[in-house]
């Protein structure tokens, strides 16, 4: 079982929706998450991390985390064309580790 | 602002030769990663390096090495370059050891070996 895990994608939506993105990970002492965004052709840059259960808010990015069940969702409200991107999930190894570990992405594209 | 540096950012090389990869970071951060993505597969990390002249290899560290004689340069090194080599590599850098610390990124140096 890969150690994170995001949902299928790619994921198109109109602007001005809300993009709603999901991740689940295996490691239960797992302490911290974190969401990049990767355009097309650059590196990841994190926009969101999250260490506490229930939402946490950024501007149009919230990032809901549920450590009993182990996901970590993204939500993008109020869709832009320049949202169109890769969204990585990570996670740690473990509660000790430093190491993240990649989902494999989820493609969003928001149509105009 | 934090930085790290990818001096080669596009690569040739041909099957079999000895490839470098070089990243700087001026954050004096403590952690530095390689990592290689390819379509459909994500990040994989090939090693991590948490001190000078310390490193441990990652997920997939068959046919690299890496080198860290500073705490800022941490270097990759494809001994014999094949094709499934051919990759896009980010270097990576974070401080301390707590598992909530930031990874930040270089901007990736795209290796092609024909």
């Amino acid at each position: 079982q890969k150690e994170v895990e995001q949902n299928s994608g790619p994921l198109s939506v109109p602007e001005g929706a809300i993009a709603s993105l999901n991740c689940t990970y295996s490691d239960r002492g797992s302490q911290s998450f974190f969401w990049y965004r990767q355009y097309s052709g650059k590196s990841p840059e994190l926009i969101m991390s999250i260490y506490s259960n229930g939402d946490k808010e950024d501007g149009r990015f919230t990032a809901q985390l549920n450590k009993a069940s182990q996901y970590v969702s993204l939500l993008i409200r109020d869709s832009q064309p320049s949202d169109s991107a890769t969204y990585l999930c990570a996670a740690p190894g473990g509660s000790n580790d430093y190491k993240l570990s990649f989902g494999a992405g989820t493609t969003v594209t928001v149509r105009a | 602002d934090v930085k790290v540096t990818q001096s080669s950012r596009y690569l040739v090389k041909r099957t079999g030769e000895k490839v470098f990869l070089e990243c700087v970071q001026d954050m004096d951060h403590e952690n530095m990663f390689w990592y290689r993505q390819d379509p459909g597969l994500g990040l994989r990390l090939i090693y991590f390096s948490y001190d000078v002249k310390m490193k441990e290899k990652g997920d997939i560290p068959e046919g690299y090495s890496v080198s860290r004689e500073k705490k800022e340069r941490f270097s990759l090194i494809l001994e014999s370059a094949s094709t499934n080599q051919t990759s896009m590599y980010l270097c990576a850098s974070s401080s301390g050891q707590s598992s909530g610390n930031t990874i930040y990124f270089g901007e990736g140096s795209w290796l092609t070996v024909v």
